[in-house]
Parts: C-alpha cells; sequence; structure tokens
C-alpha cells in the first residue's frame, strides 16, 4: 500500500533533549512538509521540501531542524532550543508545487504526539 | 482521543441532518481553498477543493461555498452519517503562494 508513515505515534522527551520524528513515504512524491498543530489552532509550517538535498524555513522554524538525504525520507529533529516542543507534529507529502503549498493530492501521515516530560 | 479538538468551537447535528461548517478566512487575494477533515488520532484527509473562481463546487455528499465579499467559506455535508464526526477545518493559498490553516470545527454526529 502506499502511503506516509510516521512514527512513533507517542514520543516523550526530557527538558534539553533533541528528539527525531520521522516521517516516511512511499508515494514517490517530492515535496514533503512537516506541519505543528497546537490545541484551537491551525496547522502551522515548520519546514518544507521540494526536492531531495534542498529544504525551506516554514513559519515556525526555530527550534527545528530537518534532512532531505532521501526522496522516501523527511526526520524533523526537535532541538533543545525549542522552548514549548509539546505538540502534535503532523508531516505530508505531495507532487512538487513549488512553493509552501501542498497540492491537492497532499497525503498526511497519522502525526506524533510529542511531549516533555 | 487527540487534544486537536480542544477548544473549538462545536456543532453537534443529529443523524441524517444536513450539516453546514463555516470558515472566516483572512486574505482576499487568496485563490485556492481546501476543507480538511481530521479524525481523533489521525492526520486531515482532503475532503473538496475551489478556486477563487467558483462560488459553489459539488462532490459526493459534501458542497463547498465560497462568498468572497464577505471572504467566507462553508462547507455542507448532507445526511450527516455518524463517520462524519471529526474536525473539519478550510486552508487557503494566498497569492504570496502561502497556506494559512484555521484552527477547524468539532462536528458531533448525534445518533
Amino acid at each position: 500500500d502506499g502511503g506516509i508513515t510516521q512514527s512513533p505515534k507517542y514520543l516523550f522527551r526530557k527538558e534539553g533533549q533533541n528528539v527525531t520524528l520521522s516521517c516516511e513515504q512511499n508515494l514517490n512524491h517530492d515535496a514533503m512538509y512537516w506541519y505543528r498543530q497546537d490545541p484551537g489552532q491551525g496547522l502551522r509550517l515548520i519546514y518544507y521540501s521540494q526536492i531531495v538535498n534542498d529544504f525551506q524555513k516554514g513559519d515556525i522554524a526555530e527550534g527545528y531542524s530537518v534532512s532531505r538525504e532521501k526522496k522516501e525520507s523527511f526526520p524533523l529533529t526537535v532541538t533543545s532550543a525549542q522552548k514549548n516542543p509539546t505538540a502534535f507534529y503532523l508531516c505530508a507529502s505531495s507532487i512538487r508545487t513549488g512553493g509552501a503549498f501542498p497540492n491537492t493530492e497532499a497525503f498526511f501521515g497519522q502525526g506524533t504526539r510529542l511531549t516533555v516530560v | 482521543g487527540e487534544s486537536v479538538g480542544l477548544h473549538l468551537p462545536t456543532l453537534s447535528v443529529q443523524e441524517g441532518d444536513n450539516s453546514i461548517i463555516n470558515c472566516a478566512y483572512s486574505n482576499s487575494a487568496s485563490d485556492y481553498f481546501i476543507w480538511y477533515k481530521q479524525e481523533s488520532g489521525k492526520g486531515p484527509q482532503f475532503i473538496i477543493d475551489i478556486r477563487s473562481n467558483m462560488d459553489k463546487r459539488q462532490g459526493q455528499r459534501v458542497t463547498v461555498l465560497l462568498n468572497k465579499t464577505v471572504k467566507h467559506l462553508s462547507l455542507q455535508i448532507a445526511a450527516t452519517q455518524p463517520g462524519d464526526s471529526a474536525v473539519y477545518f478550510c486552508a487557503e493559498k494566498t497569492s504570496y503562494d502561502k497556506v494559512i490553516f484555521g484552527p477547524g470545527t468539532s462536528l458531533s454526529v448525534i445518533p
């Protein structure tokens, strides 16, 4: 089955630790995106990548880092510099759009809920 | 379930009734809009889209209406079913190719 997979579903982080969230897709999509979702707020774009070995900052990139070494994978690292990391993180992929907006055929993963303990 | 639904407007409808979910968008120059459905603990799913040169678009059991004068978007779901219970949110693409997502509305279907 083609799809986009995020892991883990739940993740706990201690203060001062870096953690990495995984996002893998087998849809042959060029573009991948990371969003953060907080209660009562819309999705906010963290980083996006339109092609391998290239990525761009979104609206709230501070405290996060990404890599795009393979087309299928776009891991997100939440660093200790992110002051309020507890949130629901969503990864999405789509065909290349040339911008920060995912194509209508964008697929979202099931999300990772990160909690700082 | 996930806490994405906390602090959101809630709409409760009887099974079989029609639902209308509203969204006020922010940018008068936005030219493309999407409605998403997000079930508890899951990622958003595309429902229907509409371009700014249209004022209505219909899908299967869903209709999206766009009123550019008042920057308002609505999603109508016909014959609402228990499986329609979810958070629904709209997204707009601005002229700067930026996307803005709304916070969503939680739809609860009463059997």
